[in-house]
């Protein structure tokens, strides 16, 4: 069965630091690899996809992703976080080849950003 | 271009009891995935919607059952509710004719069993 694994349960960084979430699953097939984020009392939003092409994905407020095959990870990254990005991140998969398209999460990774 | 909604925003029910969530897609969305966000976890997958039939269910008993409408609303009902069924249950639409690229999120059911 799909799986995800996401390591980091709670992250605590100062405005400026660099960011890096690790994101891992566990699926023999092709995947489509998605990150979603969920700020404090809003409801679920699309940061990034990924389904095919170039491994590196940019998204929405200067995130991007890295999609590594060989290691069955798709870490989150930002270079410099605000502290806007206080938030909860969920990494999630679906199997194509499932014609429903469920989305499998990880458990979530809580970010605190220190003004 | 309203979003998902859901309604309604919290609900506090009692062991034993039934509850009826419901959700409406994204304009030009037809199919509807329903999920379960326990406390502190990712959301888990229920079933999902299309064309007004079940097309696909994750581990959940009998007592989680839903329905689609030709408007391609859903509804999610939980009979028997166990103290266990505490959660927030997320909505979720998408287009098939995009291959599902994107499922776009409602802002939830906060259930409340007692």
């Amino acid at each position: 069965a799909q799986s995800v694994s996401q390591h980091n349960h709670h992250v605590i960084l100062s405005e400026a630091a660099s960011l890096e979430l690790g994101c891992n699953y566990s699926y023999g097939g092709t995947v489509n690899l998605f990150w979603y984020v969920q700020y404090p009392g809003q409801h679920l939003q699309l940061l990034l996809k990924y389904f095919s092409g170039d491994p590196l994905v940019k998204g929405i407020k200067g995130f991007e992703a890295e999609f590594i095959k060989s290691k069955f990870s798709f870490n989150l990254r930002k270079p410099s976080v605000q502290w806007s990005d206080t938030a909860e991140y969920f990494c999630a998969v679906t199997a194509p080849m499932d014609s429903s398209y469920k989305l499998i999460f990880g458990s979530g990774t809580r970010l605190l950003v220190r003004p | 271009d309203a979003g998902v909604t859901q309604s309604p925003t919290h609900l506090i029910k009692t062991r034993g009891q039934q509850v009826t969530l419901r959700c409406s897609p994204k304009s030009g969305h037809d199919t509807v995935s329903w999920y379960q966000q326990a406390l502190g976890q990712g959301p888990q997958f229920i079933f999902q919607y299309y064309e007004e039939e079940e097309r696909q269910r994750g581990n959940f008993p009998d007592r989680f059952s839903g329905h689609q409408f030709p408007n391609y609303s859903s509804e999610l009902n939980v009979n028997a509710l166990l103290l266990g069924d505490s959660a927030l249950y997320l909505c979720a639409s998408s287009y098939t004719g995009t291959g599902h690229q994107e499922q776009f999120f409602g802002p939830g059911t906060r259930l409340t069993v007692l």
